[in-house]
């Protein structure tokens, strides 16, 4: 089964408007974290936003919150207010076990490739 | 921007030929990563490291070895490269977990080619 699962291959969405790009995940482990990467054209993955299992109020980071519900187990994008250079890839990632000084088992989605429309 | 620089950033080669990837970051961070990105796959892990010396494998282990003889440096070989290999190959880095989140920084990536 998979433990991250993006289904939206692909979005479009116009300019300044939000947008909100699944994620749903699969795991045993009580502690957990979820993040969101996004890659540009250019090819770099950059840190966007994170989720504590334990953190009671959802992540918010600038123009990008993690609308996070444990019990469906989604943690999903919203992006408000796009802008053209919001046009990326962007993956979901889980981190699997408490955050304790270990390595980090970290697991990524396959994608959703996000098209800002003037 | 976290200071991890890979190199090279772009190689082309042959079936067969050893090809050695290095990761070098300045962040003094102990743990790194190396992830190969195909289409449809999202990024796979194929070897990390916790540690200098102190390495384990991923998902994706075969045809791969690594190794970390200082704690800036972790090198990718493939000991015999193959066409299934061409791919993007990242490195990451992420540091022992304090008060807050820490996630795992990348470099810019390699992109390989093997013919």
């Amino acid at each position: 089964a998979q433990k991250i699962t993006q289904t939206q291959p692909g979005m479009f969405v116009q300019e300044k408007e939000a947008v909100t790009l699944d994620c749903t995940y699969d795991t045993s482990d009580q502690s957990y974290g979820l993040f969101w990467y996004k890659q540009p054209s250019s090819g770099e993955m950059i840190f966007l936003i994170y989720q504590g299992s334990y953190d009671e109020q959802n992540a918010t980071e600038g123009r990008y919150s993690l609308n996070f519900q444990k019990a469906r187990k989604s943690a999903n994008l919203v992006i408000s207010a796009s802008q053209l250079g919001d046009s990326a890839m962007y993956f979901c990632a889980m981190r699997e076990g408490a955050n304790s000084g270990g390595y980090q088992k970290v697991t990524f989605g396959t994608g959703t490739k996000l098209q800002v429309i003037p | 921007d976290a200071g991890i620089t890979q190199s090279p950033r772009h190689k082309v080669t042959e079936t067969g030929t050893p090809v050695t990837l290095r990761c070098h970051q300045t962040e003094n961070h102990r743990y790194m990563y190396w992830y190969r990105q195909d289409p449809g796959h999202g990024l796979r892990l194929i070897h990390y490291s916790y540690g200098v010396k102190d390495t384990d494998k991923g998902e994706v282990s075969d045809g791969y070895s690594v190794s970390r003889s200082k704690t800036e440096d972790f090198l990718l070989t493939l000991e015999s490269a193959t066409s299934s290999q061409t791919s993007v190959y990242f490195c990451a880095i992420s540091d022992i977990p304090s008060r807050g989140p820490q996630p795992q920084h990348f470099g810019d990536g390699t992109r390989l080619s093997i013919l």
